[in-house]
Formats: C-alpha cells, structure tokens, sequence
C-alpha cells in the first residue's frame, strides 16, 4: 500500500531555532515530492521536488529529497511565530495526478 | 491571478440533509481535485478530473457523493445524504495536468468548505 509517513507529528520549538521536518514514502512510480505549509485555511505550495530537483531553497527554507532512501526534509531556519503552521508532503505517482498527502507536522514557533 | 475559489466557505447541515459544494479552479487548469481533510489529517483524495472527465474516483464513496465538472471548468461536489461522519473540510484544488508544455504537477488548493453534519 502506498504511504507517506510525517514525522514528527508535533513540535514546539523558540524563536531562532532551527527545525528539520522529515518525510518519507513508499510510493510506487514516483514523480514528485511537494510540501505545503497549512494554516487555518488552505494548504499553501512551497517547494517540488522531483528527480531533476532534488534541492530547492527559499529564504529561511530549504529541502532536499534523496530518492535512495525515498525520504525528504524540510529546512527552517531561524523560526519565526509566523512559520507556525502543519507542514504537509504530498507524493505524486507517475502516469497519474495522484497525490497522495502524509498526516502532516504541526509546528508551533514559540516567541 | 485568481485562485481557486470556493463556496460555501462553511456549511451546517443536520444529518440526512442534501449538501453541495462549488469549485472554480485556476483559469487554464485542466486537472481538478476534490479533498477530504479531517482534522488533524492530510488530504484524502475523492475525485480527480482532466478536463471533464473523472479519471480517479476510485476513493468517492459513490452511494452518498457524487460529482461532475459538465464543461471542464467548475465542479460541483454533492452529498446526499450526509451522515455525522461526513463533518470535514472539503478542498478543492487545480493544477494545469497533462498536454501542457513545460508540465508543472503543483496543486494550488481553494480555501476550503467546512462541513459539520449535526
């Protein structure tokens, strides 16, 4: 059965701090690997990954996706109160428009 | 740009009672989803449409939802009844899908409609 598996499920962290969120999958036909950010609303589209993008950057995110190991992380440094947020992967299948979404991290950014 | 609009944004509706939700994805997308999150879960997939067409419906559960995208543009997700197990956060999202050069599989989500069933 296909998966994808978030961890951790929760964190709290301070201001400042660096945090790593992971993701791993077992999917068959991979094609990509997105992360969303979700607050109260709608998920929100931050980074794809695919096997011609295995590393991608914005500002205090980055992530990188390693198709060996079929794993992801997500990068944040520097938290801020506004990163808090459920940080969501989603798996797209090959052939398909498939996604198929983990339980998500809730990241909490204390000030 | 426009985004995925959705509506209602929140819908309260007693149990048995017919529900239905609109969708207007992304001008040009031709892919269209319908979600399912409850809380504290990610998104579950319902339906998948390329153009007007349902390509994956297989997770719909067809006794109680159905759906349609008439003209490829918006969609309308209907439930009837609902039952207490329905209360959720239905998303719909857009993407531009397949025959499109330089293909970009990124979804872009609609705000969501919460549904409690009471």
């Amino acid at each position: 059965e296909d998966k994808v598996v978030q961890s951790p499920l929760s964190l709290v962290v301070h201001e400042g701090d660096t945090v790593t969120l992971n993701c791993s999958y077992e999917v068959t036909n991979f094609r990509s690997l997105l992360w969303y950010k979700q607050e109260k609303k709608a998920p929100t589209f931050l980074f794809m990954l695919t096997s011609s993008g295995i590393e991608k950057k914005s500002g205090r995110l980055s992530s990188i996706l390693d198709k060996k190991e079929l794993f992801s992380i997500l990068n944040i440094t520097a938290t801020q109160t506004g990163d808090s947020a459920v940080y969501l992967c989603a798996v797209g299948q090959a052939g398909t428009y498939k996604y198929i979404f983990g339980t998500g991290t809730r990241l909490k950014v204390l000030a | 740009e426009a985004g995925v609009v959705q509506s209602p944004r929140y819908k309260i509706i007693e149990k048995k009672q017919p529900v239905a939700f609109w969708c207007n994805p992304i001008s040009g997308h031709n892919t269209l989803y319908w979600y399912l999150q409850n809380l504290g879960q990610g998104p579950e997939l319902l339906i998948r449409y390329e153009n007007e067409e349902a390509v994956d419906d297989s997770q719909l559960p067809k006794d109680r939802f159905s759906a349609e995208r008439l003209k490829g543009v918006d969609s309308t997700l209907k439930i009837q009844p609902a039952e207490l197990g329905d209360s959720a956060v239905y998303l719909c999202a857009s993407s531009l899908g397949v025959g499109t050069s330089g293909v970009t599989d990124t979804q872009y989500f609609g705000p969501g409609t919460r549904l409690t069933v009471l």
